[in-house]
């Protein structure tokens, strides 16, 4: 059972590239959501769904997308990194809204 | 807008303390308060509180939620080094299916 699994760990981009952070689980939750996290900033929602085919953007979306057309997958797409976008990336899930959510082991970004 | 405040920011003790955490919030339409502990990656959960359900305890842990000061305490007691950790505080409204978290209390346990 390995939960909620994101692909890469780490990474170091140059400013103006792009990539595709992964999250994938395997415990067919319905909600799934993407935060960053900086230090001393907590954790900031960026994008969320409830389900395939259903996003919505969270307080810090400006400068990513998302999709999600399986219940399993939900990438998260930096199109043009800035160095603020620096940060540890967490994906979370749940199956409904009465219940926690339970997060990746994260990505750290690092945009030079 | 919507707020999380946890306090204090930062929190040293000696292992055998009893540690006091504290989260406020400023949220329309309360729905459910969660409580996580996050080491060096993911976090991972401890408590949810709810209307129906303001106070848990598991070991030495226990977590109290007062809807009327729009607020909740984690206690840990007999405090051990593994304890050491980030404590975040989440709280859900009923509507928007999101979560706002304080930035975290940082907790040092030494022996």
């Amino acid at each position: 059972n390995a939960g909620v699994t994101q692909t890469p760990k780490f990474r170091i981009l140059k400013i103006g590239q792009s990539m595709t952070l992964q999250c994938a689980q395997d415990m067919n939750h319905n909600y799934m959501y993407w935060y960053r996290q900086d230090p001393g900033m907590g954790l900031k929602l960026i994008y969320y769904s409830v389900g395939a085919g259903i996003t919505d953007k969270g307080e810090v979306p400006n400068g990513y997308n998302v999709s999600r057309s399986t219940t399993e997958d939900f990438p998260l797409r930096l199109e043009l990194a800035a160095p603020s976008q620096t940060s540890v990336y967490f994906c979370a899930s749940r199956r409904d809204g009465n219940q926690p959510q339970h997060f990746g082991d994260g990505t750290r970004l690092s945009i030079l | 807008e919507d707020k999380v405040v946890q306090s204090p920011l930062s929190l040293v003790v000696h292992e055998g303390d009893t540690v006091t955490l504290n989260c406020s919030y400023e949220v329309t339409n309360f729905r459910s308060l969660l409580w996580y502990k996050q080491e060096k990656k993911a976090p991972t959960f401890l408590f949810m509180l709810t209307s129906s359900g303001i106070e848990k305890k598991s070991g030495r842990l226990s977590s109290i939620l007062d809807k009327k000061e729009l607020s909740s305490i984690l206690n840990i007691t007999a405090t051990q080094t593994g304890d050491s950790a980030i404590y975040l505080c989440a709280v859900e409204p009923h509507t928007g299916n999101q979560f706002y978290f304080g930035t975290g209390t940082s907790l040092t346990v030494i022996p």
